[in-house]
């Protein structure tokens, strides 16, 4: 079965710095897809940004990267120069695509940029 | 574009009274779901559906049903709502057969069963 695990239950970082947040998942599929999601205090989802397991490049959206490392099994987001509108809580998820095609969170961690 | 739309966005039930959560989209995607967020949690899986007439088990499914009757609506039906169904409801929908494309989210409902 798939699983997300992200262990950092809260970070906080100084504005202008550059901040990774963990993930590491399970899978038995070859073929699967990796999302973070930010998700403000308002309450909203927003994508960030998505690997797939057979892009060669690392994913990245302007302020986000992802650190795919796939024998590690880990997908780590990298934000450059947080801002402060960066603080949130962030989430990691797959999908296991052509299987059970289920998208699976997990239980995030909470980002908070000083100023 | 109105994406996906969840209602109502608050309510407030009886233990052991019934509701149903309603969602709809209008981007002909094929894929819904539906999660509960806790306070202070991730979001756990409850249903799922790939398309109309298709429906599976996500993590967490007792106390709740589903029906996928058209591309565009994916209620999901609490028969008696049990306090430990008190969350923050989300629907969302995806339309492509790879893994690029995102899920797009509802706003959410917020139920409380007391």
């Amino acid at each position: 079965a798939q699983k997300i695990t992200q262990t950092q239950p809260g970070m906080f970082v100084q504005e202008k710095e550059a901040v990774t947040l963990d993930c590491t998942y399970d899978t038995s599929d070859q073929s699967y897809g990796l999302f973070w999601y930010k998700q403000p205090s308002s309450g909203e989802m927003i994508f960030l940004i998505y690997q797939g397991s057979y892009d060669e490049q690392n994913a990245t959206e302007g302020r986000y990267s992802l650190n795919f490392q796939k024998a590690r099994k880990s997908a780590n987001l990298v934000i450059s120069a947080s801002q402060l509108g960066d603080s949130a809580m962030y989430f990691c998820a797959m999908r296991e695509i052509g299987g059970s095609e289920k998208l699976v969170f997990g239980k995030g961690m909470k980002l908070t940029v000083n100023p | 574009n109105a994406g996906v739309t969840q209602t109502p966005k608050f309510r407030i039930l009886k233990i052991g009274q019934s509701m149903t959560l309603q969602c709809t989209q209008d981007m002909n995607h094929n894929y819904m779901y539906w999660y509960r967020q806790d306070p202070g949690m991730g979001l756990k899986l409850i249903y799922y559906s790939v398309g109309a007439g298709i429906t599976d088990k996500g993590e967490v499914p007792n106390g709740y049903n589903v029906s996928r009757s058209t591309t565009e609506d994916f209620p999901l039906r609490l028969e008696l709502a049990a306090p430990s169904q008190t969350s923050v409801y989300f629907c969302a929908s995806t339309g492509f057969v790879t893994g690029r494309s995102p899920l797009h989210f509802g706003n959410g409902t917020r139920l409380t069963v007391t």
